[in-house]
């Protein structure tokens, strides 16, 4: 279901350490999700995504773990970067893969 | 290629004034969703379309808001009147779902102001 966004959680982060960013998702049917990374002024972006036959999937420097038993989603940032600095949404999909549903989000700050 | 393409990109209008939000979708793509933005309540979806049919409007906040698909290539989101708490980024973003999955690609946002 919807995500109210009364509060959201910020990471910071080390410029150069790797960053783990944490989603929970709601809906045990969804089989495909995805992360997005939003800059500020800017429209969400695609990042990476993932089917629910997989565990882990790597792009360059992001690697998304999915575990379906507790219904968690992680990113994994690599030698994080100041330009990584934004917010961090995961989204699923569901209903036919038309419907996709966002969570809270999570703010990544980068500390130089 | 281009992307999703939205206008205004900025708006400041009065409480009780007609807003119109348009939208151009990725060519190709059959699917456009509308987002509302706000640090209160998130991203939430407010309707989406597929091969310019609404499918879910459930997320439209009351009888004020109005979403139009004419043709695959337009979409507008209208608010008549407008109220202040209607302040907020609509983002309008597309698609083409897949089996494998439904990626969604976003605008840049119309940032709505009302006073």
């Amino acid at each position: 279901g919807e995500n109210v966004g009364l509060h959201l959680p910020t990471l910071s982060v080390q410029e150069g350490d790797n960053s783990i960013i944490n989603c929970a998702y709601s809906n045990s049917a969804s089989d495909y999700f995805i992360w997005y990374k939003q800059e500020s002024g800017k429209g969400p972006q695609f990042i990476i995504d993932i089917r629910s036959n997989m565990d882990k999937r790597q792009g360059q420097r992001v690697t998304v773990l999915l575990n379906k038993t507790v219904k968690h989603l992680s990113l994994q940032i690599a030698a994080t970067q100041p330009g990584d600095s934004a917010v961090y949404f995961c989204a699923e999909n569901g209903e036919g893969y038309q419907k996709v549903t966002f969570g809270t989000g999570t703010k990544l700050q980068v500390i130089p | 290629d281009a992307g999703v393409i939205q206008s205004p990109r900025h708006e400041v209008t009065e409480m009780g004034q007609e807003v119109t939000l348009r939208c151009k979708p990725i060519s190709g793509h059959n699917s456009l969703f509308w987002y509302r933005q706000t640090m209160m309540r998130g991203l939430e979806l407010l309707i989406y379309f597929n091969n310019n049919v609404p499918i879910d409007d459930s997320g439209m906040p009351e009888d004020r808001f109005s979403a139009k698909m004419p043709n695959a290539s337009f979409s507008t989101l209208k608010i008549q009147p407008s109220e202040p708490r209607d302040s907020a980024v609509y983002f309008c973003a597309s698609s083409f779902p897949s089996g494998t999955g439904n990626t969604i690609y976003f605008g840049e946002g119309s940032w709505l102001t009302v006073v």
